[in-house]
Order: C-alpha cells, then sequence, then structure tokens
C-alpha cells in the first residue's frame, strides 16, 4: 500500500500568517491526490483534488501544488476559521489512503 | 438538495455483524462512484472501500484491513448504498461515512459526505 506522511502533526499559527502543510507518497502518486479539511464533530470537505485544482465554492487562499511524491498545501493567510484538522488522500492505486492528519491551531 | 443519509450504526459484540445504510436524495447512485470511509474515535480518517458506477458492474475495491469482513451492495430501487460488515473487531470502532467521489476526469474528490453513523463493537 502506498503510505502517506503528513507534516507536521500540528501547528499553530497566527491570524493572517501562511501556512503549509506537506504530504510525503512512498511512491509516484503523480498529481493522484486531494485535501481535506476536518473541523470537530463534522464530516471532512473537499479543498483540492488533482494535487492543484481548487473545488468549487472553496475560497482562493487555499492552494495546492506539487506531484510525484511531494504535496503541500497553502493557507495564504490564516483566519479563525481556518482552524480545523487537514488531511491528504491518494487515489492512484487501491487501497486509498489518507495522511496522518495536520491539526491547525489558532495563536 | 443532494444529501446522503447513513443509518443502521449502534453497539454490537465481537464477532457479530451489522448493515449500514446509506441512502441518496438529489442525485442518481448508479452514476456515482461511492465510497467508505471511517474514522475511530481521536484519530485520522481510513479509507474502507469503494464501489464503482453501473456501467463499471458496481464492481468494488477494499482496505486490506476489512477485505472478506465487509462487503459493499447497492440497491438501484432505493438510491441505496450499503456496507454489510461481519466478524466486527473492537478495532472497526469508528464513525462511517457514506461519500460521494465527485472527481472530474478520473480524479478522485470527495465532495460529498453523509453526516457519519457510529459503530462500536464491544461486549
Amino acid at each position: 500500500a502506498i503510505q502517506m506522511t503528513q507534516s507536521p502533526s500540528s501547528l499553530s499559527a497566527s491570524v493572517g500568517d501562511r501556512v503549509t502543510i506537506t504530504c510525503r507518497a512512498s511512491q509516484d502518486i503523480r498529481t493522484d491526490l486531494s485535501w481535506y479539511q476536518q473541523k470537530p464533530g463534522k464530516a471532512p470537505k473537499v479543498l483540492i483534488y488533482a494535487a492543484s485544482t481548487l473545488q468549487n465554492g472553496v475560497p482562493s487562499k487555499f492552494s495546492g501544488s506539487g506531484s510525484g511524491t511531494h504535496f503541500s498545501l497553502t493557507i495564504s493567510s490564516l483566519q479563525p476559521e481556518d482552524s480545523a484538522t487537514y488531511y491528504c488522500l491518494q487515489d492512484d492505486g487501491y487501497p486509498l489512503t489518507f495522511g496522518g492528519g495536520t491539526k491547525v491551531e489558532i495563536k | 438538495e443532494v444529501q446522503l443519509v447513513e443509518s443502521g450504526g449502534g453497539l454490537v459484540q465481537p464477532g457479530g455483524s451489522l448493515r449500514l445504510s446509506c441512502t441518496a436524495s438529489g442525485l442518481t447512485l448508479s452514476d456515482q462512484y461511492m465510497d467508505w470511509v471511517r474514522q475511530a474515535p481521536g484519530k485520522g480518517l481510513e479509507w474502507v472501500g469503494r464501489s464503482r458506477i453501473k456501467a463499471k458492474n458496481y464492481t468494488t475495491e477494499y482496505a486490506a484491513s476489512v477485505r472478506g469482513r465487509f462487503t459493499i451492495s447497492r440497491d438501484e430501487s432505493k438510491n441505496s448504498l450499503y456496507l454489510q460488515m461481519t466478524g466486527l473487531k473492537s478495532e472497526d470502532t469508528a464513525v462511517y461515512y457514506c461519500v460521494r467521489d465527485g472527481g472530474k476526469l478520473g480524479a478522485t474528490a470527495f465532495d460529498i459526505w453523509g453526516q457519519g453513523t457510529m459503530i462500536t463493537v464491544s461486549s
């Protein structure tokens, strides 16, 4: 199975900061990666798919990049409503696998 | 409004069985790739399995942790997806989400999620 290593596992940043979360795949997954935001007690929400395509309705402060084995999700200007846990998901091969998650907190 | 609603969760003894249902409104499930994703208490997301579209004969894929114990099926007449779980173990305790893959051009994007249903496996 393809392993997805997400880092950091948690971070604390200030309002207005630029925040970057990374995911590394254990093998080449091309651009077969999506990013999800999950708030406590809620179902996840897709932000980015195909590594860099913004899902309809998602604010443009979220962006994704990368291909192959190294990917990143960036929040350009962190706001209080961005406090959540973020996950990457690879869909290059079965089983689909999620990263371990990054908990983003506001200082 | 497009919506997925899961049901069937609850408490079950180790070794027991349970069937989860996911009923859709606002979309026709036969045209959708559908997945199940679970989340153990306080843990991350885990993909459980996938059911492809009708044109692909509703073929399925499973995570190694559930293969041979869980089965995904559909009922077109009820516009529903099911997850039949047998041989349940304590490590299957989780919230189970029914999810639509709405990705374009072969990409995966889990864009519609149910509210989740909790399964607790305990004696």
